[in-house]
C-alpha cells in the first residue's frame, strides 16, 4: 500500500532534550517537505528536500533540522526543543515537487515540549 | 515572501446550500494553487488544483476559479453534504520544487 508514515505518533518530552521524528515513503517521491500546523494559522512549511541531499528551508525553519541522505526517508530533528515546539507536525511527500500534483500526507505526530 | 490570506475563517451553510472561500496571495510569480480539506483527527487531502495557465476547473460539485491579475483564487462547493464539513486549506506555490505557503484555513460546516 502506497503511504507516508511518521513516527512516533504521540511524543511528550522535556525542554532541551533532543528528539528526531521519522517519515518514510514508499512511493519513490524525489520531494518531501515537513509542516507543522498550530490552531489559527494553518499548515506553516518547516523544511523541504528535493532530492537526496538537497534540502531547503520553508517558512519556519528556525529550532528544527532535517537531512535526506535516502530517497524514502526525510527524518525532522529538533536539536533543544522548546515549549513553543508543541504543536501537530505533517510529513508529507509527492512524485516531483508540488506544483506536479497531489502531495500525499503522513498521519501526523503530535509533540507536546513541558 | 508569499503570504496566503484565506477568508472566511468559518463558515456555516444549510445542507444543499452553496460555500464559497476565497484566497488571496501576494507573490505574482506563484503558479500552482492546490486546495486541502482536513477532516477532524486526519491528515490533510487534495481535493482540486489549479494552475496560472487556467481560469477555472471542476470537479463534480467542487469548482476552483483563479483570477491573476487581482491575484485571488476560490474554491466553490455546491449542493453541500454534511461531510463537506471540515477544514479547506489553500495554498500557493511557485515552481515544482519551491516552498509552499498555506492559507490559515476555513472550517466549514454545513447543517443537516
Amino acid at each position: 500500500e502506497a503511504q507516508v508514515t511518521q513516527n512516533p505518533r504521540y511524543l511528550i518530552t522535556v525542554t532541551g532534550k533532543k528528539l528526531t521524528v521519522t517519515c518514510s515513503q514508499n512511493m519513490n517521491h524525489e520531494y518531501m517537505s515537513w509542516y507543522r500546523q498550530d490552531p489559527g494559522l494553518g499548515l506553516r512549511q518547516i523544511y523541504y528536500s528535493m532530492n537526496v541531499e538537497v534540502t531547503d528551508k520553508g517558512d519556519v525553519p528556525e529550532g528544527y533540522k532535517v537531512s535526506r541522505k535516502e530517497k524514502r526517508n526525510f527524518p525532522l530533528i529538533l536539536e533543544s526543543p522548546s515549549p513553543n515546539q508543541t504543536s501537530l507536525y505533517f510529513c508529507a511527500s509527492s512524485l516531483e515537487g508540488l506544483a506536479s500534483g497531489e502531495q500525499f500526507f503522513g498521519p501526523g505526530t503530535r509533540l507536546t515540549v513541558l | 515572501g508569499e503570504n496566503v490570506e484565506q477568508h472566511p475563517s468559518t463558515l456555516s451553510v444549510q445542507e444543499g446550500d452553496s460555500a464559497v472561500i476565497k484566497c488571496t496571495y501576494s507573490d505574482s510569480a506563484s503558479n500552482y494553487f492546490p486546495w486541502y480539506k482536513q477532516e477532524l483527527g486526519k491528515r490533510p487531502q487534495l481535493i482540486i488544483d489549479i494552475r496560472s495557465n487556467v481560469g477555472e476547473k471542476k470537479d463534480q460539485r467542487i469548482a476552483v476559479t483563479l483570477n491573476k491579475t487581482a491575484k485571488h483564487f476560490s474554491l466553490h462547493i455546491t449542493e453541500t453534504q454534511p461531510e463537506d464539513s471540515a477544514v479547506y486549506f489553500c495554498a500557493a506555490t511557485k515552481t515544482s520544487y519551491d516552498k509552499v505557503i498555506f492559507g490559515p484555513g476555513t472550517s466549514l460546516s454545513v447543517i443537516p
